[in-house]
Order: C-alpha cells, then sequence, then structure tokens
C-alpha cells in the first residue's frame, strides 16, 4: 500500500535551516509529483510547491521561492523539503503528498518549531 | 492566483444529519476541486477529486458536486467518525486550499 513516512519533529534556532524527508512506497516513486504542504497552528493548508521525482522539475508557490528547495533522491524514494533562513513565521507542521487525482496520499506530517 | 473561499469556519450538527459544507472560487475552476478530511489528530485524507468522484476506500455517505466557481461537499447520515475538519482545493491553476469546515456534534 503507498505510504509516505516523514522524519520527525525538529526544534531550531531562527536564521538556521532545516531539511525534512518524506519517503515513499508502495508504488514507483518517480511516476508521480511530491508535494509539499504548510499548516500553521489552528490555520488552513497552503500549498509550498511539488517536485517531480522522475526528472526532478520543480514548481514553487511564488510566496516559498527563496524560503524551500525541494529535491528527490530516486536511489531511496525520498523527497526532501530544505527550510532556509528560519524565523518563528516558519513554525508549523509540515506535509507532504502525492499528487494523482488531487492530493491522493499524505505523510503523518512533521513539526517544525522555530526558537531560541 | 486563485483565492479559494469557505465561508462557514465552523458548523455544528447531531449524529444522522445531512451536512452540506460550500465552498467559492474566486474565477471558473472548471470542476477541478478536491475534498480532504483533516482529523483531530492532523491525519488527512483526500474524501472527492474532480469535483465529484469518491476516492479508493471512502464511504458513499460523501458526495460532491458544483461548477464554475460554487461547489459543496454533503455528508448524509453524520457519523460520529465524521468530526473532522473539511478543506476544499483547487486544482485548475497550480494548488490552492480553502481555509477550512470544522464540522462538530450538537
Amino acid at each position: 500500500q503507498v505510504q509516505l513516512q516523514q522524519s520527525g519533529p525538529e526544534l531550531v534556532k531562527p536564521g538556521a535551516l532545516v531539511k525534512i524527508s518524506c519517503k515513499a512506497s508502495g508504488y514507483t516513486f518517480t511516476s508521480y509529483d511530491i508535494n509539499w504542504v504548510k499548516q500553521r497552528p489552528g490555520q488552513g493548508l497552503e500549498w509550498i510547491g511539488w517536485i517531480y521525482p522522475g526528472d526532478g522539475s520543480t514548481k514553487y508557490n511564488e510566496k516559498f521561492k527563496g524560503k524551500a528547495t525541494l529535491t528527490a533522491d530516486k536511489s531511496s524514494s525520498t523527497a526532501y523539503m530544505q527550510l532556509s533562513s528560519l524565523t518563528s513565521e516558519n513554525s508549523a507542521v509540515y506535509f507532504c503528498a502525492r499528487s494523482s487525482t488531487g492530493f491522493d496520499y499524505w505523510g503523518q506530517g512533521t513539526t517544525l518549531t522555530v526558537s531560541s | 492566483d486563485i483565492q479559494m473561499t469557505q465561508t462557514t469556519s465552523s458548523l455544528s450538527a447531531s449524529l444522522g444529519d445531512r451536512v452540506t459544507i460550500s465552498c467559492r472560487a474566486s474565477q471558473d475552476i472548471s470542476n477541478y476541486l478536491n475534498w480532504y478530511q483533516q482529523k483531530p489528530d492532523g491525519t488527512v485524507k483526500l474524501l472527492i477529486y474532480y469535483t465529484s468522484r469518491l476516492h479508493s476506500g471512502v464511504p458513499s455517505r460523501f458526495s460532491g458536486s458544483g461548477s464554475g466557481t460554487d461547489y459543496s461537499l454533503t455528508i448524509s447520515n453524520l457519523e460520529q467518525e465524521d468530526i473532522a475538519t473539511y478543506f476544499c482545493q483547487q486544482g485548475n491553476t497550480l494548488w490552492t486550499f480553502g481555509g477550512g469546515t470544522k464540522l462538530e456534534i450538537k
């Protein structure tokens, strides 16, 4: 069965960078986009961008250009999102999700806390 | 950018009720409208894609309809396990989510 397993919670200092992972299993990793979504506490969902692991192509929400960098490792079927120059505004839960007909499978979410 | 609006942020209903949640797009999205359920533990699942198509494994009490800019999700015969927040999402141009509608039991 399709599964997306994300890395654990992160506590990082302001100004630092962090890299969150999303390991896929149960399907052909290179055939579907992986999307990343942000959710601040008590807030809605915000689409950050997608990566197509087949060729590494990416598309970003304009709001997250320069903040998020999406990569994928075909050998380990793992997608990554790096967030840089972190501030308290980046504290949130981050989800990865496969897109097919909509976002049909989601990871469990990774909680990022930015605090000194 | 396409904006998605769910005007009802929270909704209270009784078990067995028929519940309708609405979503409006800022422009015609040609039925590229999906619905998601987020449970209190944070897990997110796709319920409906392309306005009215039920995702695999989703109970038939969930249904979707709409066109142009206006869409809705209906839950017939509300069950306890349906307590969650529901988000719409447009996929006509990139991806944008609505703000969510939290469904509670009366």
